[in-house]
């Protein structure tokens, strides 16, 4: 099985700080991570996916990057609604294991 | 408008089973998987399994393997995800969410999720 690691475990930012949250998998899954977002008592939010597609309707200030077991996901300038834990996910084979998630707080 | 749209809360006794249902609607039921996440209290996700709603095939992660059962009902758009022998630690909230067809299939709808409590 692929594990997948993220850091850090969580943050603290402001409003209109530049934030990046790193995924690690344990081997090559080549560009085949997405990445969600969740607020406390809600489902996930698909943000990313196959490492730099943003998502329909996802604001540009989210970007991802990354390739083989490094990857990463950038907030230009965060804002208000962005506070929030964040999930990488491998696609690369089953089971489709998450990262441990990343909150970003206040 | 695409929705999963789950069933309500259970409380559950250890040892028993659980069945939740996902209701889906708003695009062709046969054609994309449905998986199955939960999420323990305060915990991160914790990836389940797949049904192929068209084919009734069904993929499960090792450690539900046994007791995970997952069936659909096409009549009626609906997929379900049964689990039996519950623990304690199986307390979570359990989401159903669709897979999409593009690359990397991630899942781009989600069901409201199911919170599922284990008590004596």
């Amino acid at each position: 099985d692929i594990q997948m690691t993220q850091s850090p475990s969580s943050l603290s930012a402001s409003v209109g700080d530049r934030v990046t949250i790193t995924c690690r998998a344990s081997r090559s899954i080549d560009s085949e991570i997405s990445w969600y977002q969740q607020t406390p008592g809600k489902a996930p939010k698909l943000l990313v996916y196959a490492t730099y597609v943003l998502h329909t309707g996802v604001p540009s200030r989210f970007s991802g990057s990354g390739h083989g077991t490094d990857f990463t996901l950038t907030i230009s300038s965060l804002q208000p609604e962005d506070f929030a834990t964040y999930y990488c996910q491998q696609s690369y084979n089953t089971p489709r294991s998450f990262g441990p998630g990343t909150k970003v707080e206040i | 408008q695409v929705q999963l749209v789950q069933s309500g809360a259970e409380v559950k006794k250890p040892g028993a089973s659980v069945k939740v249902s996902c209701k889906t609607s708003g695009y062709a039921f046969s054609a994309y998987h449905v998986h199955w996440m939960r999420q323990a209290p305060g915990q991160g996700l914790e990836w389940m399994g797949w049904i192929n709603p068209a084919s009734g095939g069904t993929y499960f992660a090792q450690e539900f393997q046994g007791r995970l059962t997952m069936t659909r009902d096409a009549s009626i758009n609906t997929v379900y995800m049964e689990l039996s022998g519950l623990q304690s630690d199986d307390a979570a909230v359990y989401f159903c969410a669709r897979e999409t067809l593009t690359a990397t299939r991630p899942y781009d709808f989600w069901g409201q999720g199911t919170l599922v409590s284990v008590s004596s």
